[in-house]
């Protein structure tokens, strides 16, 4: 069965401290990985999207590590502002054929950041 | 620039009762879809469509009903609103050029059924 697993479910932190978020994928054939930023009460918004080849990529102070091998991916945020209080989810897409984008979702992390 | 706009933003159903979640895009997108997010899960597909004219089920679809005669509107039906329909509802669009187009997300309609 495809998963998506992340963790840790909840993090507090300080501002201005930085963060690691994980993502573990079980999802075959695998097309792409993506992380969205979702603030309470709206919908998610894309942060970074990495396919098989790619092994980073950045979007201001937020980077995204995958590693194909082991199936697994990390959210680095650096710097960490008030406005990050979010929750991540790690998106995993299966390598589509026809139609149906076949997208597996985890259940995300909550990130609260303290002044 | 709107994006993905759901109306309504909240909604209270009693059991029985049918109504529908409306959702338009003006980013001229083929590919329109509904999710659910239920607390402690990850988003899941309730429908799908790749263009006008075109609608399929994805992996939760019972209870459900949408259609698709234009490009920017992909409204999505309760037949017979029950408890467990209870949810947020997101509407998502895409391109169709290829597998790695970000999904543009809607800030959802969060439906409560008595």
């Amino acid at each position: 069965k495809n998963q998506v697993e992340q963790s840790p479910q909840s993090l507090i932190i300080l501002e201005g401290k930085n963060c690691t978020l994980q993502c573990n994928y079980t999802v075959s054939p695998f097309s792409n990985l993506r992380w969205y930023k979702q603030d309470t009460g709206r919908g998610p918004v894309s942060l970074t999207i990495m396919t098989f080849s790619e092994n980073t990529k950045s979007n201001g102070r937020y980077t995204a590590t995958l590693d194909a091998d082991t199936k697994q991916s990390s959210l680095h945020i650096t710097a960490s502002q008030l406005s990050d209080s979010a929750s991540y989810i790690c998106v995993v897409s299966l390598l589509r054929v026809t139609g149906r984008r076949a997208l597996t979702f985890g259940s995300g992390t909550r990130l609260q950041v303290q002044p | 620039n709107a994006g993905v706009t759901q109306t309504p933003k909240f909604q209270v159903l009693k059991t029985g009762q049918s109504m529908t979640l409306q959702c338009a895009q003006d980013m001229n997108h083929e590919y329109m879809s509904w999710y659910r997010q239920d607390p402690g899960m990850g988003l899941r597909l309730i429908h799908y469509s790749v263009g006008a004219g075109i609608t399929d089920q994805g992996e939760v679809p019972n209870g459900y009903n949408v259609s698709r005669s234009t490009t920017e509107d992909f409204p999505l039906r309760l037949l017979s609103a029950a408890p467990s329909q209870t949810s947020v509802y997101f509407c998502a669009s895409s391109s169709m050029g290829g597998d790695n187009q970000p999904q543009h997300f809607g800030d959802g309609t969060r439906l409560s059924i008595l």
